[in-house]
């Protein structure tokens, strides 16, 4: 166990929908991570929050956006979702200090139909 | 803006091969580097990492990494690979700006 939480770990939408993806980092963790995996695109970095505040922004769509709150947790919303969204969401999360690891949450499969 | 380069999309060994995974970053300052695995239907684990110190790094499960400054690698080593090794490798860099940046990943398929 990473103790980095996600929930949930599965979701089934339709197209067009909005969906929230949650992440709670493991305690005294500052940093979270975001990641999207899919077979055709491989492990995509989406965007990363330290201590509240965006830090680092990768492929994320305008359709996408996430927070970190003042508790640390973080969600990511996936907006106006098509087919090519499905995929696994990973948070991870670290210290946020210079040398750090990142530790992974299980990731939430997401599957739009 | 920093990138990792993972030379392999995917290799093909027979057990007790020897395996050597490529990985190249692009940042001149400090790094921390790191090597991840992914078990089918998991999440990434840590195998290992370098901070500082010796450049050739012992992991988990028999893996090692040896970070060469000049050709700003850490290639990823297993001397005799198992069936139980398929999985998918992710090489990371972050830096001192707390930016972690993963590779596209290595995908190893180990024959029994």
């Amino acid at each position: 166990d990473s103790g980095v939480t996600q929930t949930p770990k599965h979701l089934i939408t339709a197209t067009g929908q909005r969906v929230t993806l949650r992440c709670s980092p493991r305690s005294g963790d500052l940093s979270v991570y975001w990641y999207q995996q899919s077979l055709d695109q491989g492990l995509q970095f989406l965007i990363q929050y330290y201590n509240g505040e965006e830090r680092a922004k990768g492929n994320i769509l305008e359709r996408f956006s996430a927070q970190q709150f003042p508790d640390l947790h973080s969600e990511l919303n996936l907006s106006s979702l098509e087919l090519g969204d499905s995929a696994l969401y990973f948070c991870a999360s670290s210290a946020g200090q210079g040398s750090s690891e990142a530790f992974f949450g299980q990731g939430t499969r997401l599957t739009v139909v | 803006a920093q990138s990792v380069s993972q030379h392999n999309h995917h290799v093909i060994l027979s057990e007790a091969a020897s395996l050597e995974l490529g990985c190249n970053y692009s940042y001149g300052g400090t790094v921390n580097l790191f090597w991840y695995v992914q078990y089918p239907g998991q999440h990434l684990q840590l195998l290992l990492k370098y901070f500082s110190g010796d450049p050739l790094v012992k992991g988990i499960k028999g893996f090692e990494a040896e970070f060469i400054k000049s050709k700003f690698s850490f290639n990823l080593r297993k001397p005799s690979v198992q069936w139980s090794d398929t999985a998918e490798y992710f090489c990371a860099v972050n830096a001192h700006d707390n930016d972690m940046r993963f590779g596209a990943g290595t995908r190893l398929t180990v024959k029994p």
